[in-house]
């Protein structure tokens, strides 16, 4: 089993561009959702997707936005990057029947905005 | 106030020591509490989680929920070198409500 896969590990932008990430969920798990994680901070939750649609959303601004795909992969977005973005973006997993919300993480992706 | 407070540390004890990280929460609507343990450029690993008050023992780990004074702990007996990493409280109030609310985390080190 290869757990959550994220696609590229480690990227550098400048203010101003877009960043797309990429994210392949645990098999057998059909929800997925991205975490924002700054440096000596917790994970921020930024969105959940599940059947293709944004089901919850956390306090982030438009400019970040996603989409699933009907095999369950998922990508996220970044418009107009901001110095502020830099972070560890993670992809979490779940199953549908995961009452307790209980996530299977990949290991990130880095981004560097400069 | 943040919803999830916990003292980033680092934490230092020696090898075979019994460790307490803990975490406080403001939310009273919080039922799931989590601890997940994240190594260096790795992502998070969930070690353990609790549903509403008590304890749970899994091995080495024991974690505790008061939700009473909304206070969380994990215990680690017997602590190894590996054990070595920055360790996650993690709350969530369930039936589709917002994502899991994180506390900023606590570095801990094992001295062998």
């Amino acid at each position: 089993d290869a757990g959550v896969t994220q696609s590229p590990t480690h990227l550098i932008k400048t203010r101003g561009q877009q960043v797309t990430l990429r994210c392949s969920p645990k098999s057998g798990h059909d929800t997925v959702s991205w975490y924002q994680q700054a440096l000596g901070q917790g994970p921020q939750f930024i969105f959940q997707y599940y059947e293709e649609e944004e089901r919850q959303r956390g306090n982030f601004p438009d400019r970040f936005s996603g989409h699933q795909f009907p095999n369950y992969s998922s990508e996220l977005n970044v418009n107009a990057l901001l110095l502020g973005d830099s972070a560890l973006y993670l992809c979490a997993s779940s199953p549908t029947d995961s009452g307790a919300n209980v996530l299977t993480f990949g290991a990130g992706s880095r981004l560097t905005v400069l | 106030q943040k919803e999830v407070e916990q003292d980033p540390g680092p934490l230092s004890v020696p090898e075979g020591a019994i460790v307490s990280l803990n975490c406080t929460y403001s939310n009273s609507a919080f039922q799931y509490f989590m601890w997940y343990r994240q190594y260096s450029r790795k992502g998070p690993e969930l070690l353990m989680y609790t549903y509403s008050s008590g304890n749970k023992e899994d091995g080495r780990f024991t974690a505790q929920v008061d939700k009473s004074s909304k206070y969380i702990s994990l215990f680690i007996r017997d602590s190894q070198p590996s054990d070595s990493a920055t360790y996650l409280c993690a709350t969530y109030s369930g039936g589709g409500a917002d994502g899991l609310t994180f506390g900023k985390g606590t570095h801990l080190i094992i001295q062998p």
